[in-house]
């Protein structure tokens, strides 16, 4: 079992919708990142939470540190939000404080 | 300012031949990160540096791959008689510091490696 689980792995929306793509994970963290890759390749950090919400715009993040489980919301979807949404983690001990663990990611397309 | 920036951004090497891969940093970004993203599927930590001592090497896959930043700024991962499973997409990270939430990472484009 991988220790970042994303869902769904693949997402498809009409414009305008109202999407969440759910994060869960297994370790104990430090802190999580939303990072969005986009069609041509590049990683942009979206959000990093280590306990609350954050809001950017149309994008929402939300984390449960209980429950192990991490939210990101987009609302009134739009064709240039389609692209990969990766969860990552940092771990919360010593050295696993520097790196990151991903999940799979999730490809979302947003039809016009 | 400039982002982190990786070179080359395309290398196609020979099995057998050794390839070694650039990443600048952000300039005073104090961590440094090696990742490995193979296609369709999310990044895969390498190694990462704190300045320019080597803090964790865990996810090297062999002894063929290293990495080192001997300046605390500009690092270089190598690769040794290369293999055609190490071709993939192999990116580049900088942060200002180590650590939970302080620190958020900076991606490079990527060096995408195949190797025939």
């Amino acid at each position: 079992k991988n220790e970042v689980e994303q869902s769904p792995q693949n997402l498809t929306a009409q414009e305008g919708e109202f999407i969440t793509i759910n994060c869960s994970y297994s370790v104990g963290i430090s802190a999580l990142h939303w990072l969005q890759q986009h069609p041509g390749g590049g990683i942009v950090s979206l959000f990093m939470l280590s306990s609350g919400k954050k809001k950017h715009g149309r994008l929402i993040a939300t984390i449960n540190i209980q429950e192990k489980h991490s939210s990101l919301h987009i609302t009134a979807s739009h064709p240039r939000d389609s692209a990969v949404y990766i969860c990552a983690v940092n771990g919360n001990y010593g050295g696993s404080q520097g790196n990151l663990i991903f999940g799979k990611g999730t490809k979302l397309s947003v039809k016009p | 300012g400039a982002g982190v920036s990786q070179s080359p951004r395309y290398k196609v090497t020979k099995r057998g031949q050794d390839v070694a891969l650039r990443c600048d940093p952000i300039s005073g970004h104090v961590s440094l990160y090696w990742y490995r993203q193979a296609l369709g599927q999310g990044p895969e930590f390498l190694t990462y540096f704190n300045y320019e001592a080597q803090q964790d090497k865990s996810g090297l896959p062999n002894d063929r791959f290293s990495a080192e930043r001997p300046e605390g700024s500009i690092s270089t991962l190598t690769i040794q008689r290369t293999e055609q499973r190490d071709s993939a997409m192999y990116r580049c990270a900088s942060s200002l510091g180590v650590g939970g939430s302080s620190y958020e990472q900076y991606f490079g484009p990527g060096t995408r490696l195949t190797v025939t």
